[in-house]
């Protein structure tokens, strides 16, 4: 039983095209997250959602938008893939406030935009 | 803005040698503190924690002690074993109100190889 679930976990696709990436947890967390792994490992926040509220929106490019439908499900919808957005992209979860917002993670989906 | 800094790799290591990950960071408020492995083709899976000064996180004969003074949380192991291998990561996240409440800030990551 995957805690947190991401699909698909490989992803490869167009440059111009539009790509959605899917995210379930069934911890019973308040808060989900979108993370992005550079070609470098270096991890980056995204988004964040606590009880489907939008909390937290780094400076990401408006062709990403985050859907949260309810707290057990975070979405991220890709519109004009560039070159650029290829990364592993992470969904994570949590209580948030809770122990110190200990996240627990998703596998991770790979998008190649060639 | 809040800011995790880690030695630098990659690290590699003969099994059974001693383990230490540097890891210092820069933040407003009152961390809690991380570290976060990931294996190869995985996620990221927590490690150990701490979440106010002095403490101590434990896992798996790693350990880590939040020093507030120094402002730093590096990672030890007294054995390492090739299974070890992955990327290691530190990381906060600010256990205050505001538009950064509950983000992990991450450390650049440090590749650990063990060889047998």
């Amino acid at each position: 039983d995957t805690a947190v679930s991401q699909t698909p976990k490989y992803l490869v696709t167009q440059m111009g095209n539009d790509k959605s990436i899917k995210c379930e947890q069934n911890l019973g967390h308040d808060t989900m997250y979108w993370y992005k792994q550079d070609s470098k490992k270096f991890l980056k926040i995204m988004f964040s959602y606590n009880n489907k509220e939008l909390i937290i929106n780094e400076t990401v490019p408006n062709r990403f938008s985050p859907k949260s439908p309810d707290k057990a499900h975070l979405n991220l919808h890709i519109n004009s893939l560039e070159l650029g957005d290829s990364a592993v992209y992470f969904c994570a979860s949590s209580h948030l406030g809770r122990g110190g917002n200990i996240q627990y993670f998703g596998a991770g989906t790979r998008l190649s935009v060639l | 803005g809040d800011s995790v800094t880690q030695m630098e790799g990659p690290v590699t290591l003969s099994e059974e040698a001693f383990l230490t990950i540097n890891c210092t960071y820069t933040a407003t408020g009152y961390p809690s503190l991380f570290w976060y492995v990931q294996y190869p083709g995985e996620g990221l899976q927590l490690l150990l924690k701490a979440t106010k000064a002095d403490d101590k996180g434990s896992n798996k004969g790693f350990e880590a002690t939040y020093r507030k003074e120094t402002t730093s949380f590096h990672l030890e192991k007294g054995s390492v074993q090739v299974s070890d291998s992955a990327v290691y990561f530190c990381a906060l996240s600010v256990n205050a109100g505001g538009t950064s409440y509950g983000k992990l800030t991450f450390g650049q990551g440090t590749i650990l190889t063990v060889h047998p």
